[in-house]
């Protein structure tokens, strides 16, 4: 079956660079979430998109940004890089039909030098 | 953890015996999940309980939900040294929608 695809895996950046990830939901799901998992931390939830739109919003820092397009792939533009961005970005998925449950990729190693 | 604590943070059983993570939380629920974790890996779902029940199983899971306590406990039994893995509870809000709030997670570590 399909899961959630994202990319890249490994992303290895300097600090105030840019960094652009990408998600491809699983095919027909309507809502797509991005988390951010620091070093032994709990994943913290950043935005959320629904049928393109933006949902709902967490604690993202005003230098990230997001968009969900019309082919439902989904992007997380981080500028301005500072070294606690470090983490695994995770990109997860889910439909009205489903029962709540989230699909989560396998996520994006960032590192800030 | 926005949400809640998990306990034990750790936790190093023996193949064979159970396991038993505890999950709280602070706010309304819709539903409680469990997720699993391998180290660097992606989260994957492993149950759902909602709010108006009380008690889920799924094959060597047991999960218990307490909204009078605001706590959720999650067994595994007869555990594998391949449940070895970071388990986290996750709960949907009656506030926030449909994002997840995850807790701080248990390491589980299950020697052979």
């Amino acid at each position: 079956a399909a899961g959630v695809i994202q990319s890249p895996r490994h992303l290895i950046k300097e600090k105030r660079e840019t960094a652009t990830l990408k998600c491809y939901p699983i095919p027909r799901h309507d809502t797509v979430y991005w988390y951010q998992q620091g070093p032994g931390q709990d994943p913290q939830f950043l935005i959320s998109f629904y049928e393109k739109m933006q949902s709902d919003k967490g604690s993202i820092p005003d230098r990230f940004s997001a968009q969900q397009f019309s082919d439902y792939h989904s992007e997380l533009n981080m500028s301005s890089l500072e070294l606690g961005d470090s983490a695994l970005y995770f990109c997860a998925s889910s439909s009205d039909q489903n029962t709540g449950e989230l699909f989560f990729g396998e996520g994006s190693r960032l590192t800030v030098l | 953890s926005q949400q809640g604590e998990e306990d034990p943070q750790a936790l190093s059983i023996q193949e064979g015996e159970n396991a038993t993570m505890n999950c709280s939380y602070k706010t309304s629920i819709n539903n409680l999940q469990w997720y699993r974790q391998n180290s660097g890996r992606g989260l994957v779902h492993l149950i759902l309980i909602r709010s108006n029940e009380r008690e889920k199983h799924s094959g060597r899971l047991r999960v218990t939900l307490d909204t009078s306590k605001k706590s959720s406990s999650l067994l595994i039994t007869a555990s594998r040294a391949a449940d070895t893995a970071s388990y986290f509870c996750a709960t949907s809000q009656e506030t926030s929608g449909s994002r997840l709030t995850f807790g701080e997670g248990t390491q589980l570590t299950v020697n052979p």
